[in-house]
């Protein structure tokens, strides 16, 4: 069953430690994003990476941290300098990175306590 | 980079009446216009998109046009049905090629 893959859907964190989400994906698509989703704002985009061993920043990278050591992963840590961490956060793969269909996964729901 | 404002950020209709949903951008050389749907609990899907080349596509009771000159672009839902409630988000690329989403707006369409 293809597609994208996204753990843990739930996640709590004391205030001070990193947390790392994981995102995998069976679609052999090259590109692969993560957004943060907050009420009324949106999905803003934090990391993409266009193929493997490369990623570039997004719009709000600050505090969070990728890496793209094989296609099919791209896990985001989320780390003590993100001040405001709480959020839904998504995993998306596309074959082309602008004009593309978005592949979502089912998100993540960081709360940090 | 590219700014894309969406409105209204709320919208309800009754069952069977249309919907409008409207985003400006500011990128005059953005090209791809997709429309994702959020359904409650679940995750953004494509519903239709489209490209520069074109005014209006349509897909059985969704439309999609856009004013190239205006930089603004809109998402027609006609015969509004309850599973037409979510959130709808447009979208448009920026400087660095990569897409940048409006807020949101959210549909209700009341039995």
């Amino acid at each position: 069953d293809g597609g994208i893959t996204q753990s843990p859907k739930y996640l709590f964190r004391k205030e001070g430690q990193n947390v790392t989400l994981s995102c995998e994906q069976n679609l052999n698509h090259d590109a692969m994003y993560w957004y943060r989703q907050d009420p009324g704002q949106g999905l803003r985009l934090i990391y993409y990476s266009q193929i493997v061993n490369d990623f570039q920043k997004g719009d709000i990278a600050e505090g969070y941290s990728v890496s793209r050591e094989k296609k099919e992963s791209f896990p985001l840590t989320v780390t003590s300098a993100q001040k405001n961490p709480t959020a839904f956060y998504l995993c998306a793969s596309s074959i082309d990175p602008v004009t593309g269909e978005l592949f979502f996964g089912e998100g993540s729901r960081l709360t940090v306590l | 980079g590219e700014n894309v404002e969406q409105h209204p950020s709320t919208l309800s209709v009754q069952e069977g009446d249309s919907a409008v949903i409207k985003c400006t951008y500011s990128d005059s050389a953005s090209n791809y216009f997709p429309w994702y749907k959020q359904e409650l609990g679940k995750r953004p899907q494509l519903i239709i998109d489209i490209r520069s080349n074109v005014g209006e596509k349509k897909d059985q009771r969704i439309a999609v046009t856009l004013n190239k000159t205006a930089k603004h672009f809109s998402l027609h839902i006609t015969e509004t049905q309850p599973e037409d409630s979510a959130v709808y988000f447009c979208a448009a690329p920026g400087s660095a090629r990569q897409l940048t989403f409006g807020s949101g707006t959210q549909l209700t369409v009341l039995p």
